[in-house]
């Protein structure tokens, strides 16, 4: 039973170029949630996702950031014309059905690089 | 992945008492975080201490790290009825790959 999928773990992109970043959700996970991290500092929430529904986005930019969880296949972050303050790691999580407590599983994350 | 310990499990307390919980980790870390998840809804980052700090304060929170035991707690002092959430420590060693305990359910009565 694999565990959270994100790939690619490194991404490496100049500044105007787009990046999509993939995750897949534990099987019969139909919640994922979208964080960013700076170096050294916490998580930050971005977006929380059910199939085919943005249920809160509160911390997502209003600018460039993109996210989407379709009917099939996985969920996609996308950062339109990065910028080098857009390198950091970007982890998913994904929950069952029901989204209740204590029951969120991390992805590896993606290192994002902007040149 | 999630990995550490947190106790305990879970915790019910009354409105205006303080609110203690643990974590315990394994490996060497560059920091440790603690965040709280209110029910179905994203984590939200409440304190970071850093390998060489001991103790933290961030308004009614309380963090303190000691890495020859690799452990670390979360006081919530005067608690409220709104703390009522889970709380997860995650450590980082700095490879990219955040490592969360299992939560402690903080239940806070009226």
């Amino acid at each position: 039973n694999a565990g959270v999928m994100q790939n690619p773990r490194h991404l490496v992109r100049r500044r105007g170029q787009e990046a999509r970043l993939r995750c897949s959700p534990m099987k019969g996970h139909s919640h994922v949630y979208w964080y960013r991290q700076l170096p050294e500092e916490g998580l930050k929430f971005m977006v929380y996702l059910q199939k085919e529904n943005i249920i809160d986005e509160s911390g997502m930019p209003k600018e460039r950031f993109s996210a989407e969880f379709p009917k099939e296949g996985p969920s996609i972050l996308r950062i339109q014309q990065v910028v080098r303050g857009d390198s950091a790691a970007y982890f998913c999580a994904s929950s069952s059905a029901g989204g209740g407590l204590n029951e969120q599983f991390f992805g590896p994350g993606t290192r994002l690089t902007v040149l | 992945s999630q990995q550490g310990e947190e106790d305990p499990q879970a915790l019910s307390i009354q409105e205006g008492e303080n609110a203690t919980m643990n974590c315990s980790y394994k490996t060497s870390i560059n920091n440790l975080q603690w965040y709280r998840q209110n029910s179905g809804r994203g984590l939200v980052h409440l304190i970071l201490i850093r390998s060489n700090e001991r103790e933290k304060h961030s308004g009614r929170l309380r963090v303190t790290l000691d890495t020859s035991k690799k452990s670390s707690s979360l006081l919530i002092t005067a608690s409220r009825a709104a703390d009522t959430a889970s709380y997860f420590c995650a450590t980082d060693a700095g490879d990219n790959d955040m490592r969360f305990g299992a939560g402690t359910r903080l239940t806070v009565k009226p």
